[in-house]
């Protein structure tokens, strides 16, 4: 059973659309995440959402923008595609409880490529 | 801000021990965790050590910590072939919402 699970894999589009990216996880945990990770293979965190709080990397530009239609999913979608958001979107999952370890598990990536 | 460093690239042979080393500034750090990234793949968590510890041994990872110098490594014996990936140090955000990531060390493996 996959864990944490995005579709679409790879997703190639032109400069000025608009695209969304899901994010399953069947793990039951509290918490998802965004990241990006860039052509060198930087990896930061995007957003963290539970359902107490949206936490946003203030780096991050008002065009992404992150929705949880339930506890499960949490959907990327991107305004205005630009050739800089080219990179590969990992989505995460962690429990939120204080006195576990943060054990986050990630989907397999979803390679973005702006033309 | 809070920051994890790692040197970029690690080249060893098969059958030897890999070294990969990492350091970060958040002295207030509780976990601190060893993600592995093989080519075309998402991450998968290998490993963690809570920061009361100096050492954690699973299988052939070993992990040491050196709270004092901020200095976290993970050393892969008996490296193989399949070890090659990148790895990532990470280190739980202050507010304990996010991982913060180094870039990655990229271990090459040749036979």
């Amino acid at each position: 059973d996959t864990a944490v699970s995005q579709t679409p894999k790879y997703l190639v589009t032109q400069m000025g659309n608009d695209k969304s990216i899901k994010c399953e996880q069947n793990l039951g945990h509290d918490t998802m995440y965004w990241y990006k990770q860039d052509s060198k293979k930087f990896l930061k965190i995007m957003f963290s959402y539970n359902n107490k709080e949206l936490i946003i990397n203030e780096t991050v530009p008002n065009r992404f923008s992150p929705k949880s239609p339930d506890k499960a999913h949490l959907n990327l979608h991107i305004n205005s595609l630009e050739l800089g958001d080219s990179a590969v979107y990992f989505c995460a999952s962690s429990q939120d409880d204080r006195t576990q370890t943060y054990e986050q598990y990630f989907g397999p990536g979803t390679r973005l490529t702006v033309t | 801000g809070e920051d994890v460093e790692q040197s970029l690239f690690l080249s060893v042979r098969e059958g030897d021990s890999s070294v990969i080393n990492c350091t970060y500034t958040d002295s207030s750090s509780t976990y601190l965790y060893w993600y592995k990234q093989e080519p075309g793949a998402g991450l998968q968590l290998l490993t963690y050590i809570f920061s009361n510890m100096d050492m954690k041994q699973d299988q052939r990872l070993t992990v040491l910590l050196n709270k004092k110098d901020k200095h976290l490594s993970l050393r892969i014996a008996d490296t193989q072939t399949g070890d090659s990936a990148i790895y990532f140090c990470a280190d739980l955000d202050q507010a304990g919402t996010a991982l913060i990531f180094g870039k990655g060390t990229t271990l090459s493996v040749s036979s």
